[in-house]
């Protein structure tokens, strides 16, 4: 099944400043018919389950801060935070849902310098 | 307010059972494809099975084939996951999620807080 990778496993990025995860897939996850990226990210915090923030590879969730963007197409994926706040402090995951499995990455830990 | 309350989590015995339920509302339960994710310690989460708004179709990772069985009823609200033949590679938290998209490819846009099943002896 799809194998997604991200890089780095963990970022350190001072307040104020950009954050940028990537994620790549082992295959494409861009459907043909409808011409999207079946492809989701998150965020999760301590003790907390994880919350989507874009899906479609770039449609941002109602409710997530503009500074949070997504980009990329067919198997190369990044997140953007374009200035990092101390509440972003968490563990990233892209996941797939172009196949039945949903298969998540290993996950990305972004902390402040 | 969406709202997704786990139950039914604990400690197991290797070869037991156990039975989840996820109490949901908020939202009009009976439209939305329904998943249980799971997410062991330390390690990232992983999608484990899905059910149709009316449970005509059911999926589940390979894994668990044959030893979980996902079930709703939409009278009640309410999301479930038998758990059977639990094996220690099963210990992880178990989150109810909603799909966000009226398919079973779907991402997830609420989880509740989770239950954590420990399966030891």
């Amino acid at each position: 099944d799809i194998v997604m990778t991200q890089s780095p496993d963990s970022l350190a990025v001072s307040l104020g400043e950009r954050a940028t995860i990537n994620c790549k897939s082992s295959q494409t996850v861009l459907y043909s018919s409808n011409n999207k990226n079946y492809l989701a990210w998150y965020q999760q915090k301590p003790g907390q389950p994880p919350k989507l923030l874009i899906y479609w590879a770039s449609t941002r969730e109602f409710g997530v801060p503009d500074r949070f963007s997504g980009s990329g197409s067919g198997t190369d994926f990044t997140l953007t935070i374009s200035s990092l706040q101390a509440e972003d402090v968490a563990v990233y995951y892209c996941q797939q849902f172009y196949t039945m499995l949903h298969t998540f990455g290993q996950g990305t830990k972004l902390e402040i310098k | 307010e969406v709202q997704l309350v786990e139950s039914g989590g604990g400690l197991v015995q290797p070869g037991g059972s156990m039975r989840l339920s996820c109490a949901a509302s908020g939202f009009t339960f009976s439209d939305y494809w329904m998943n249980w994710v799971r997410q062991a310690p330390g390690k990232g989460p992983e999608w484990v099975a899905n059910i149709k708004q009316d449970g005509s179709e059911k999926y589940y990772v390979d894994s668990v084939k044959g030893r979980f069985t996902i079930s709703r009823d939409n009278a009640k609200n309410s999301l479930y996951l038998q758990l059977n033949s639990l094996r220690a590679e099963d210990t992880a938290v178990y989150y109810c999620a909603r799909s966000f998209r009226e398919s079973q490819y779907s991402g997830f846009d609420y989880c509740g807080q989770g239950t954590l099943v420990t399966v030891s002896s």
